[in-house]
């Protein structure tokens, strides 16, 4: 079977603090490809990042970051110095197999305040 | 170069009503995957259309049908729906067969309320 699950609901943190959003996964294929979205309340999916099961390195775009580890089936996303504008719900979603769709997480609400 | 467009933004329906949701892909893509968002949850996959065919279907009933025409736009139909259809359906768009893996370009949905 194929999960993400995503373990925080809601953080909330002072603008410029870093904080760091968890997401295991769980698939029984060699080959998949997880995938990190931003929904601000617009409700428009915006893509950050993509990765495959073969590329483990850990990925840095300005002030996000992620570190992926196949040997704990998580796929973790940093934000370094919060700011307001990165208030959303973000979502971790993976796909395996041979298949068309994406699974996702439930997402966490995080809320940077001021 | 336009995004996703989706239309209406929101919905109003009663139950037992049908309805029926549109989607302009990104200028460029040809690939559409439609999923539904209720409150508080993730994405469900619905179907996905290239080709004008549908390549794939989630675990929705027959209720849940769709349309690719030749200009790669698409349209989801829900029928005798039910409150619990109430969410965000989201349409995406990818570039050929495979693009969707790359990341897809979400509309800002269509808020679809059945009282």
């Amino acid at each position: 079977a194929q999960k993400v699950t995503q373990a925080q609901t809601e953080i909330s943190v002072v603008e410029k603090e870093d904080v760091t959003l968890d997401c295991v996964y769980e698939t029984r294929d060699t080959t998949y490809y997880l995938f990190w979205y931003k929904q601000p309340p617009s409700g428009e999916l915006v893509f950050l990042i993509r990765r495959n099961s073969f590329d483990e390195q850990n990925e840095i775009s300005g002030r996000y970051s992620w570190n992926f580890q196949k040997s704990t089936s998580s796929f973790n996303f940093t934000i370094t110095a919060s700011q307001v504008v990165d208030s959303a719900v973000y979502f971790c979603a993976l796909n395996a197999g041979n298949n068309r769709k994406l699974i996702w997480g439930l997402g966490t609400s995080l809320a940077v305040n001021p | 170069d336009a995004g996703v467009t989706q239309s209406p933004t929101h919905l109003i329906k009663t139950r037992g009503q049908q309805v029926t949701l549109r989607c302009s892909p990104k200028s460029g893509h040809d690939t559409v995957s439609w999923y539904q968002q209720a409150l508080g949850q993730g994405p469900q996959f619905i179907f996905q259309y290239y080709e004008e065919e549908e390549r794939q279907r989630g675990n929705f009933p027959d209720r849940f049908s769709g349309h690719q025409f030749p200009n790669y736009s698409s349209e989801l139909n829900v029928n005798a729906l039910l409150l619990g259809d109430s969410a965000l359906y989201l349409c995406a768009s990818s570039l050929g067969i495979t693009g969707w893996s790359y990341g897809y370009t979400f509309g800002s949905g269509t808020r679809l309320t059945v009282v």
